[in-house]
């Protein structure tokens, strides 16, 4: 199975600056089409998850530009340029392009 | 409006079954895969299982290989999981996520939650 390391687990940040988070694969998630199927999900307290970025740096409708996505292979970032009270939440990568699909263990966002 | 509903979870003792219910409204569960994921409490995220397609493709996590099945009704637009033999470490929120874009997990219910206890 595909390993996702996500760092840090907790990201205290003050409202309106950067926050970023990193993923790591222990192989690439490159798929055999050459897509890499690696998302980030975003829950907040008391919700189901919600998916902000596919397909590594694509955002979902209706997702804030202020969320972005980069990286290849077997590395990436979330960033999120400017923190807002919303963003509060555990933010989660998965890779979806081999089965089983696995999660980062998750980055538990708060306010400072 | 689209939407994800899930449904049968319970407070159950080890050993027993219960067959959770995934029906989807607004669009078709049978484009994309769909897939069970779950949650113990205050813990992260799991995968459980997938079918795509016909079930052209399933598979299971480790953990429940040999006791869950998932299965589909197209008709219903609805996706299953039978589960058996149930152990206190199932007990989690289960989540039924469609992909609408490969490998994405984009849609996801509200969760129904399974308790397994003595």
């Amino acid at each position: 199975d595909v390993v996702m390391t996500q760092s840090p687990l907790s990201l205290p940040v003050t409202l309106g600056q950067p926050a970023s988070i990193s993923c790591r694969s222990s192989q690439s998630v490159v798929y055999s089409n050459g897509n890499t199927y690696l998302n980030w999900l975003q829950q907040r307290p008391g919700q189901s998850p919600r998916r902000l970025i596919y397909e590594v740096s694509k955002r979902d409708s209706g997702v804030p530009d202020r969320f972005s996505g980069s990286g290849s292979g077997t590395d990436f970032t979330l960033r999120i340029s400017r923190v807002e009270a919303e963003d509060v939440g555990v933010y989660y990568c998965m890779q979806g392009s081999n089965w089983p699909y696995t999660f980062g263990q998750g980055t538990k966002l708060e306010i400072k | 409006e689209v939407q994800l509903v899930e449904s049968g979870g319970d407070l159950v003792q080890p050993g027993r079954s219960l067959r959770l219910s995934c029906t989807a409204s607004g669009f078709s569960l049978n484009v994309h895969g769909t897939h069970w994921v779950r949650q113990a409490p205050g813990k992260g995220l799991e995968w459980v299982s997938g079918i795509i397609g016909n079930s052209e493709r399933i598979d299971y996590a480790d953990s429940v290989k040999g006791r869950f099945t998932i299965s589909r009704d197209n008709a219903k637009n609805s996706v299953y999981l039978q589960m058996n033999s149930l152990r206190p470490e199932d007990t989690a929120l289960y989540y039924c996520a469609n992909d609408h874009t490969p490998g994405g997990l984009y849609y996801w219910g509200q969760g129904t939650l399974v308790t397994v206890s003595s």
